[in-house]
């Protein structure tokens, strides 16, 4: 089946830091999302983006589908976005499940 | 919020009995997914149902059971429980039954014991 492999597994920043985390997955894919979850544990929807690039606020996306990676840039930390992130995607011409990376855990200090 | 509601929240109970977990689906989405979450085996994604039929199947043991009501709300069974079913169980819902953006529930967390 596919490999979602994400990178790094475990990050510390300071507050105000930017960061890059990356998704790379071994198959074409119909759909990738990103999310954030959060210490709590709800799983928050950051981006729906099989192609392209979005931005919303201090988070944005970028997804090259033609070289199967993905890329989740966070700017100017705050420790509100302390939590894991992951990255799923669903496998071109199978059903609409979600497959997970294992996550990067982000931990932003003041 | 998501729009997607999850009961209950916790959820405590003895090895060998009978559990069921409750998702509505945000307004106007017609797919119900069930993701299980556990420390050993990450995310994963157990069944899917859309406008009442099931669609998918993932790694859901024969002890589990779902289904979707026509007003489109799901229910999770999870019977003869072990040890090892503790995990936070996710609910997602999206419009479509492919191609859309799936919305997580806040989850119910399961302890066994």
């Amino acid at each position: 089946g596919i490999q979602v492999e994400q990178s790094p597994p475990d990050l510390i920043l300071q507050e105000g830091a930017n960061s890059t985390l990356r998704c790379n997955f071994s198959d074409s894919v119909n759909n990738l999302q990103w999310f954030h979850q959060n210490p709590w544990g709800q799983l928050i929807n950051l981006f729906y983006i099989p192609s392209g690039t979005k931005q919303n606020g201090r988070l944005s996306a970028t997804t090259v589908a033609t070289e199967r990676y993905s890329l989740l840039y966070i700017s100017s930390s705050q420790t509100t976005d302390s939590g894991v992130y992951f990255c799923a995607v669903v496998v071109s011409g199978g059903y609409n499940k979600l497959i997970f990376g294992a996550g990067t855990r982000l931990a932003v200090h003041p | 919020d998501s729009g997607v509601t999850q009961t209950p929240k916790h959820l405590i109970t003895a090895t060998g009995q009978r559990v069921t977990l409750r998702c509505s689906p945000r307004s106007g989405d017609l797919s119900v997914y069930w993701y299980q979450q556990s420390l050993d085996q990450g995310l994963q994604f157990l069944i899917q149902y859309y406008n009442g039929e099931e669609r998918a199947k993932g790694n859901i043991l024969e002890r589990f059971s779902a289904q979707q009501f026509p007003d489109l709300h799901s229910e999770l069974n999870l019977s003869s429980l072990e040890l090892g079913d503790s995990a936070l169980y996710f609910c997602a819902s999206s419009v479509g039954d492919s191609g859309s953006a799936q919305y997580f529930g806040p989850g119910t967390r399961l302890t066994v014991l």
